[in-house]
């Protein structure tokens, strides 16, 4: 099993829907639990952290973490065209950071 | 510069060359990370270092790479005996803390290198 697994996608949503992105971990001692954003061609920047069960929101974006299930995802409300890149899940291993593959999200205008 | 700053930002290379990518980290940052992302690939993890701890060298992928950090500041990785299967963006990353604290890393552009 993949220390941390994302469906590839792409993940097409309609201007203005609600994205869901997908992810399981592997590491029961993990802690800490992030979501990067990275645009084709860019670095990842952050956007959410998540280290307790349940839900976390940043404006559009809401992160949903339970451990009991080794699952966490992202929601994005109101989805925008300019939303559309590659989404990075990253879990701690110890005191370093492992990132699954990301799942391209495709926003149709 | 503020951020974290990595040279060469391309470099093209022939089969069997040693080549050194370098990472400059945001001042005062102890963590600092090596990533390696193949085209369409997410981030594989290959070393990373935290203040004056022994480097978490786990990812390495073969023993002809490696990577120091001197001063607890700039990063060198290297490659020897490089293979078409290394052409890939390196990427490098540090953080204020380690992954249980805030865990935010603020990567650099990256260094994409091409094996011929």
């Amino acid at each position: 099993q993949k220390e941390v697994e994302q469906n590839s996608g792409p993940l097409s949503v309609p201007e203005g829907a609600i994205a869901s992105l997908n992810c399981t971990y592997s590491d029961r001692g993990s802690q800490s639990f992030f979501w990067y954003r990275q645009y084709s061609g860019k670095s990842p920047e952050l956007i959410m952290s998540i280290y307790s069960n349940g839900d976390k929101e940043d404006g559009r974006f809401t992160a949903q973490l339970n451990k009991a299930s080794q699952y966490v995802s992202l929601l994005i409300r109101d989805s925008q065209p300019s939303d559309s890149a590659t989404y990075l899940c990253a879990v701690n291993r110890d005191d370093k950071i492992i990132f699954g593959k990301g799942t391209r999200l495709h926003i149709l205008p | 510069g503020a951020g974290v700053s990595q040279s060469p930002s391309n470099k093209v290379t022939e089969k069997g060359k040693d080549v050194e990518l370098r990472c400059d980290p945001i001042s005062g940052h102890t963590a600092l990370y090596w990533y390696r992302q193949s085209l369409g690939q997410g981030l594989e993890f290959l070393i990373y270092f935290q203040g004056n701890s022994a480097p978490d060298k786990s990812g390495l992928p073969s023993d002809r790479f490696s990577a120091e950090r001197t001063g607890g500041s700039v990063s060198t990785l290297t490659i020897q005996r490089t293979q078409q299967e290394d052409s890939a963006v390196y990427l490098c990353a540090s953080s204020r803390t380690g992954a249980l604290g805030t865990g935010e890393l603020f990567f650099g552009e990256g260094s994409r290198l091409t094996v011929l």
